[in-house]
């Protein structure tokens, strides 16, 4: 059964470092048709997405975010964190973790399992 | 990258078709997705590869693609259809989704 879940901080200042952690399980982080994606939703507001890192370390970020976001992963704890800098009211959301999967004869990936989300405000 | 277009709203009354639309200017040979998002829950796969359904997926789900546009079309719709509905697609490594759109059951 494949499972994700965030887990990360509830409230954050104005100007503080938001750090999320993807737990995963019921897949490896080492497959490499695998990875996992960050999405975030402002409450009321459409799905965006943030940034994906693949297993062999293959990063991909949004344009609009690049400077601030870092995605990184530890593979023996099946665990993929998310880091955002200088975090902003506006940067208010829940904030997802998803699989995205690549199976052969597939032309491109879909997430296809979500989290449960948490929702982070900033707010001083 | 480039942006993906949805109607913010829909209406269709229980049992009959429901259509949703999807539309980029560059979105060229990139194929969609589609979630489905309850309120308060976490979006579901519900097409990708712009018709192929997951398993578990009930029928009356289907998609469609032509040209720059992509279709998400409920047939036969049911109270519980009622939610926010996302497309998706690719623009090399990154993920574009639309802007949602909310269907009502009337």
């Amino acid at each position: 059964q494949v499972t994700l879940k965030e887990s990360g901080p509830v409230l954050v200042k104005p100007s503080e470092t938001l750090t999320l952690t993807c737990t995963v399980s019921g897949f490896s982080l080492s497959n490499t048709r695998m990875a996992v994606s960050w999405i975030r939703q402002p409450p009321g507001k459409a799905l965006e997405w943030l940034a994906h890192i693949f297993s062999l370390d293959d990063k991909s970020y949004t344009t609009s975010l690049k400077t601030r976001l870092a995605i990184s992963q530890d593979t023996s704890k099946s665990q993929v964190v998310l880091t955002l800098t200088n975090m902003d009211p506006v940067d208010t959301a829940t904030y997802y973790c998803a699989r995205i999967s690549y199976y052969v004869g597939d032309s491109y990936p879909r997430f296809d399992y979500w989290g449960q989300g948490t929702l982070v405000t900033v707010s001083s | 990258s480039y942006d993906l277009t949805q109607p913010p709203s829909v209406s269709v009354s229980p049992g009959q078709t429901a259509s949703i639309t999807c539309s980029g200017d560059k979105v060229g040979d990139t194929s969609f997705c589609w979630y489905q998002q309850r309120p308060g829950q976490s979006p579901v796969l519900l097409i990708y590869q712009n018709r192929k359904r997951p398993s578990g997926i009930p029928e009356r789900f289907s998609g469609s693609k032509s040209g720059n546009t992509a279709t998400l079309t409920i047939s036969g719709t049911q109270a519980m259809d009622e939610a926010d509905y996302y497309c998706q697609a690719w623009d090399s490594t990154t993920a574009i989704f639309g802007g949602g759109t909310k269907l009502t059951v009337l």
